[in-house]
This record gives C-alpha cells, structure tokens and sequence, in this order.
C-alpha cells in the first residue's frame, strides 16, 4: 500500500515569488508519481509526471518538480507565480507494475491550495 | 482533453434514495475509476474496472456499487444515499501507453 503526505494545507504567497509545495509518499514498491492542479469548480488536470528517468521533471505551466528516492519526496516549484496559478494541488502516486487485475489506481495526497496575492 | 463526460453534473436528492452517476469515455480505454473527494482527504478510490463486467472495490466501496457493461461506460450507484455521501465523484480512465489518469469534469452530489 502506498500513502502520500502533502505537508501545507495551504499555501499564501505573492505575486511573481517562488513557491514550492511540498510532497512526501510511502511505499513498499516502486512508484509512479505525478502532480495534478484543480482550478475552483474544475476537474483534476495533469501539470507533470515522473516515470523513470532524469528526476528533474518540467510540466505546463512553468512548474516543476524533483523526484528524491532517497527522501521519498517529490516537491513542485515554480519561481515565479501568477495570480492565474491559484488553484488547490494534489500529489499523487501509483504502482509501477500491474497487479493481475491492472488496478494501478493512484493514491492522492490531501491537497494543497495556493494562494496567490497581488 | 480527454474525452471523458460525467452525468448528472450536479444532482441533490434525500437520504434513502437510489442514485446513479454515469461516467462516459470515447477513448476507448479499458481501465476506468471512480474517485470521491472530500476536504482534507484528497481523492480517494471507490472502485474501479478493468474491463467490460470488470470491477473490483477501492477504499471506500461501502454502500456504493458499479456495473460496466460497455467499455464506454462506467455507473456508480448508491443503493440508498446517505449524507456521509455528499461528496464531489470524478470518474477517470487510464491510458496504459501514457502511464496516466485523465479525469472527467465531477459530479457534484448533494445528499439532504
């Protein structure tokens, strides 16, 4: 079983600062990993994933993200945020291999909202 | 955008009622799911098919069913709402070949 940790519920920062939320996940096995962003009364869009390969991983919107096996963590950032960035984020994680019934369901986080302020 | 629509999009009814969420993909993909949200819990699965009469429970599958008898489409139905089920339910499909979940726009449900 997996579990995924986000650590700030929200998040207020000014216009054009940097941000970073912060993602932390739990996992017997190997892992997926992905960031999706839900604008109010929206459904849940991808902003980047990370499946193999160079942990720096860039997504739309300028962000991007760092995959850290080590610390089991996958922190977004972006340097410089726009009031059009204010939107609730969600961590997610899922199995990397197919159980017999091809679940690869994913496991959210709690989200974090970002609040950005002009 | 993933072609994925959710219907009713927004519906209230009364506790003890029966109520069906139908999810519709024209992707064609095998592998579709039913997440609810809920503050503070993210979304959490409520079950999920792997096929045409393929499903099987997620996390919270207790007083929730499906049936799936196109690969097209997806139904979530609560026997008998009860207000702990007031909820904001997204369906999303999977495509193998991207690694990713794309998801539908939610249902939001209203039980009084």
């Amino acid at each position: 079983a997996q579990s995924v940790t986000q650590l700030d519920s929200q998040v207020p920062v000014f216009e054009e600062a940097p941000v970073e939320l912060r993602c932390n996940y739990s996992s017997s096995v190997s892992v997926y990993l992905f960031w999706y962003v839900q604008y109010p009364n929206q459904g849940l869009q991808l902003l980047l994933k990370y499946l193999s390969g160079s942990t720096l991983v860039k997504g739309i919107n300028g962000f991007e993200a760092e995959f850290n096996k080590s610390q089991t963590s996958f922190h977004l950032r972006k340097p410089s945020v726009h009031i059009s960035d204010t939107a609730e984020y969600f961590c997610a994680v899922s199995e990397t291999s197919w159980s017999n019934t091809g679940r690869r369901a994913l496991t959210f986080g709690s989200g974090t909202r970002l609040q950005v302020q002009p | 955008d993933a072609g994925i629509t959710q219907s009713p999009r927004h519906k209230v009814t009364e506790t003890g009622t029966p109520v069906t969420l139908r999810c519709h993909q024209t992707e064609n993909h095998r592998y579709m799911y039913w997440y609810r949200q809920d503050p503070g819990h993210g979304l959490r699965l409520i079950h999920y098919s792997y096929g045409v009469k393929d499903t099987d429970k997620g996390e919270v599958s207790d007083g929730y069913s499906v049936s799936r008898s196109k690969t097209e489409d997806f139904l979530l139905t609560l026997e008998s709402a009860t207000s702990s089920q007031t909820s904001v339910y997204f369906c999303a499909i999977s495509d193998p070949k991207k690694e990713t979940q794309y998801f539908g726009p939610g249902t939001r449900l209203l039980v009084l």
